[in-house]
């Protein structure tokens, strides 16, 4: 079974540009996460859909950050404008159901630096 | 607010030792715990679940205890192995929040 996709791998920016990133979740998996971790912490939730609906986008820069999930399967997560301390690495997650204690798989994330 | 905390940054144990990591939580009544992986470069890996209402589960040389008393579970790896070396997250999820992490930590077994 294939894993949950992600790109690219590292991207590097100036403040102010902005920047997406892709994930694809595993096939048949109905929960798509977006986490955002930076160097040292554990990762923090950004938004989480249900199929194609948000369910919790409570931690979600609005201003700047946004989100979607095109036919329930694909998801982009766009930042504009970067500013420096989104420097981190995004993660993309996905799960069968997003009802707790279905476990979550993550992809290998996306690192980002904003210089 | 709530807190997670994770007993250590970093943890460094001779192999064939047995690793215990301590995961504390405060203003938090989670109903499921889960222990995590993380290797350098690589997304979290899942490696165990628990719910309130179990005091332990166990899944090979993995065992994971939650004392809902104490606010506390503590993950251990027996025989452990310089291949264990990575950083062990645990993560805490109630019925209506998402899923929350603590900062990890990091355990190298030395051989």
């Amino acid at each position: 079974e294939a894993g949950v996709a992600q790109s690219p791998r590292y991207k590097i920016i100036e403040k102010r540009q902005s920047v997406a990133f892709w994930c694809n979740p595993i096939s048949g998996h109905a929960t798509l996460y977006w986490y955002q971790q930076i160097l040292g912490q554990g990762p923090k939730l950004l938004i989480q859909f249900q199929n194609n609906g948000v369910v919790d986008d409570s931690q979600l820069p609005k201003d700047r950050f946004s989100a979607e999930r095109l036919k329930g399967v694909d998801s982009t997560l766009k930042i504009q404008p970067a500013k420096l301390e989104d420097s981190a690495v995004y993660l993309c997650a996905s799960s069968l159901d997003g009802a707790p204690g279905y476990e979550q798989y993550f992809g290998p994330g996306t690192r980002l630096t904003v210089t | 607010s709530q807190k997670i905390e994770q007993n250590s940054e970093a943890l460094n144990i001779q192999e064939g030792k047995t690793a215990t990591l301590t995961c504390n939580y405060t203003n938090y009544s989670p109903a499921y715990l889960q222990w995590y992986r993380q290797d350098p470069g690589r997304g979290p890996v899942f490696l165990l679940l628990i719910r309130e209402n179990e005091k332990e589960k166990r899944k090979e040389r993995l065992k994971v205890t939650f004392d809902t008393t104490l606010k506390q579970s503590l993950f251990h790896i027996t025989a452990s192995q310089p291949a264990d070396s990575a950083t062990y997250l645990c993560a805490l999820l109630s019925g209506n929040t998402p899923l929350v992490f603590g900062k990890g930590t990091r355990l190298s077994v030395i051989a």
